[in-house]
């Protein structure tokens, strides 16, 4: 069974970081790109990031551009997300994701909750 | 960025009746590949949104065939043939053909 499970999030300030990983099992995650996506509280979702089943590119939405950086352990079966600079509108749950636009892989984590304000 | 613009953004359904959902992209979801990646997302009250559709009309694993996808280009609509009290939650359209990929604003169906 496939399974991404979130962690790291939290309430921090404005101006600080925050590490999110995501855990994967019950499938060969170094065959996957792996992806972010945010969903801002009563708002809709936002795909903020995604990297290469090799770690080799990666893409990111331009809000989050020079602030959050991707990346994986395909050695341990992580995800992570860096997020530096943070802002009240970054304020979201943030789900790892893995999936292939042209085929029916897909499966989400449950999310974590991210909350910037002072 | 492509905008995707769904409507209605609220659909009241009754029980066993039929519903559709309209989604326009600002701009050909045609991928230089002759692949048009165009999803269909559900999000029930509470959970993950979880995938539906992909590639415009093809279902994801466990998906009820009640549930179907069609348009081209620009216009999309998802079907539902009959609505179950499951189906409450909110839908989103998503376009990944061109970067960064982006979603609709969410359609929320509910239960007359």
């Amino acid at each position: 069974e496939v399974q991404l499970v979130e962690s790291g999030g939290g309430l921090v300030q404005p101006g600080g970081s925050l590490r999110l990983s995501c855990a994967a099992s019950g499938f060969t995650f170094s065959n996957y790109w792996m992806t972010w996506v945010r969903q801002a509280p009563g708002k809709g979702l936002e795909w903020v990031a995604s990297i290469k089943p090799d770690a080799s590119g990666y893409l990111y939405v331009d809000s989050v551009k020079g602030r959050f950086t991707i990346s994986r352990d395909n050695a341990g079966n992580s995800l992570h997300l860096q997020m530096n600079s943070l802002r009240a509108e970054d304020t979201a749950v943030f789900y790892c994701v893995t999936e292939d636009r042209g085929s029916g892989w897909t499966h989400w984590g449950q999310g974590t909750q991210v909350t910037v304000s002072s | 960025d492509v905008v995707m613009t769904q409507s209605p953004l609220s659909l009241p359904v009754t029980l066993g009746q039929p519903a559709s959902i309209s989604c326009r992209s600002s701009r050909s979801l045609v991928h230089s590949d002759g692949n048009t990646y165009l999803n269909w997302f559900q999000q029930r009250p509470g959970q993950s949104p979880r995938r539906l559709i992909y590639k415009v009309s093809n279902w994801d694993s466990g998906v009820p065939d009640r549930f179907s996808g069609s348009g081209s280009g620009t216009d999309f609509t998802l079907k539902i043939s009959r609505v179950e009290a499951e189906d409450v939650g909110v839908y989103y359209c998503m376009q990944e053909t061109h970067w960064p990929w982006t979603f609709g604003q969410g359609t929320k169906v509910e239960i007359k």
